[in-house]
């Protein structure tokens, strides 16, 4: 099990600057979520996928966020025309996720941590 | 969403137990109480979850009012490896997504 992978880590880009950041889920778990980490704060939902179908999206997630999750495999969030707000750390988390109950823990990965200068 | 409210911090000291009280007053009857933590400069952890009885596992112990408008997480022995920030959390049984609050910062003192 190697856990819930997100690449890059880190990520420097110039205000205007399209980014795009990955992340590849337990491979068994068919719920996929971003969140986003401002310093001091706890992580926001951004949007979460049932296999490859985007079920929600925040309304922190402006026209300039597109996430992905093509296959129902691993998921991409892009973010265009970058702004110094945007930085923050990004999470991804996967579940495996059941119709009934809410006992399934969600596993999320390191973050990519995003500077826009 | 049911909200929770938590201390904004709380400290302890090495090797003694820590209980972390989280209130969740709204909760519905379905909602399970989740704990995640986060560990400075690292992605949030499961830590415990539970519906109405008391749990144990290897990590910590989740208390549950027998009213469920409030639960106690309990770290037996803190060592300074459980400074992070905790997090109570209601999950319904329609949908799973985490929702996160301020949470705990919990600081131990050698």
């Amino acid at each position: 099990d190697t856990g819930v992978s997100q690449d890059p880590r880190h990520k420097i880009t110039k205000r205007g600057q399209n980014v795009t950041f990955r992340c590849d889920p337990i491979s068994e778990h068919n719920r996929l979520y971003w969140y986003r980490q401002t310093l001091g704060q706890g992580p926001e939902f951004l949007t979460y996928f049932q296999n490859e179908a985007q079920l929600e999206k925040s309304r922190l997630l402006s026209d300039r966020f597109s996430a992905e999750r093509p296959k129902g495999s691993f998921s991409t969030l892009e973010i265009q025309r970058t702004e110094q707000g945007d930085s923050a750390m990004y999470l991804c988390a996967s579940s495996l996720g059941r119709r009934t109950g809410g006992g399934t823990e969600a596993f999320f990965g390191q973050g990519t941590r995003l500077t826009v200068v | 969403d049911a909200k929770t409210t938590q201390p904004n911090s709380m400290e302890s000291n090495e090797e003694e137990p820590v209980h972390l009280p989280c209130n969740h007053s709204t909760i519905s009857g379905t909602d399970y109480i989740h704990w995640y933590r986060q560990l400075p400069s690292q992605g949030p952890e499961y830590v415990i979850h539970g519906l109405t009885s008391n749990v144990n596992n290897r990590m910590a112990s989740l208390a549950i009012a027998e009213d469920r408008k409030s639960s106690t997480l309990i770290l037996h022995r803190a060592t300074l490896r459980d400074a992070a920030v905790y997090y109570c959390i209601l999950r319904a049984t329609s949908y799973d997504k985490v929702i996160f609050g301020p949470g705990t910062s919990l600081s131990v003192i050698p």
